[in-house]
């Protein structure tokens, strides 16, 4: 069973540019969540998908950050225009309910914001 | 608010020996916690879960301890090999909800 894949793994930006990440989950899985982990700190949910609808978006930015899951499968994360505190590894995970124990994440895309 | 607390940033254990790991949480709501393991340029990795109406949970050489009253828990790793180097996070949630609130980790390295 293939993991669930990112893109780009690393991201090297100056602030005020826009940056775009990717995510392609566990196939099946009508779950998705991504999440920002800043060093030194734990993950944090930004957003979460149920097929194509937003969940939750209660910690998203979103005077700079979107997101969309336009077909219910692959996903996309946005900032624009990007800050340095945004500096960190973007983790994008998958389940299969939402409700399940067990959230599948992929290798992230580590930004860094000059 | 952090909810769920690591306090121990790292952790440097023999190989053969047992490795404590603790974790703190706040919230009285959360009844479902996980320890997540992670390697480096990794996402983190189920490792075992513990359900609030037990108080141990057993898979393999980890086992995890759960302390209501002192909204405490632990990982423990018997024996410790150098495969087990990593970052441990744990995460908590409530059974019927989906967000996982994290630790900040625990870094744990295991010397030959």
């Amino acid at each position: 069973e293939a993991g669930v894949a990112q893109s780009p793994r690393y991201k090297i930006i100056e602030k005020r540019q826009s940056v775009a990440f990717w995510c392609n989950p566990i196939s099946g899985h009508a779950t998705l969540y991504w999440y920002q982990q800043i060093l030194g700190q734990g993950p944090k949910l930004l957003i979460q998908f149920q097929n194509n609808g937003v969940v939750d978006d209660s910690q998203l930015p979103k005077d700079r950050f979107s997101a969309e899951r336009l077909k219910g499968v692959d996903s996309t994360l946005k900032i624009q225009p990007a800050k340095l505190e945004d500096s960190a590894v973007y983790l994008c995970a998958s389940s299969l309910v939402p409700q399940s124990e067990t959230q599948y994440f992929g290798p992230g895309t580590r930004l860094l914001v000059l | 608010d952090q909810q769920v607390k690591q306090n121990s940033p790292s952790l440097s254990v023999q190989e053969g020996r047992i490795s404590i790991l603790n974790c703190d949480y706040t919230n009285s709501m959360f009844d479902y916690f996980l320890w997540y393991k992670k390697y480096p340029a990794e996402g983190p990795t189920f490792l075992i879960s513990i359900s609030s109406i037990k108080d141990k949970n057993e898979d393999g050489r980890f086992t995890v301890f759960l302390n209501k009253s002192a909204k405490h828990l632990s990982l423990h790793i018997v024996p410790s090999q150098p495969g087990d180097s990593a970052v441990y996070f744990c995460a908590a949630k409530r059974s019927n909800d989906y967000k996982l609130s994290f630790g900040a980790g625990t870094t744990v390295t295991v010397r030959a």
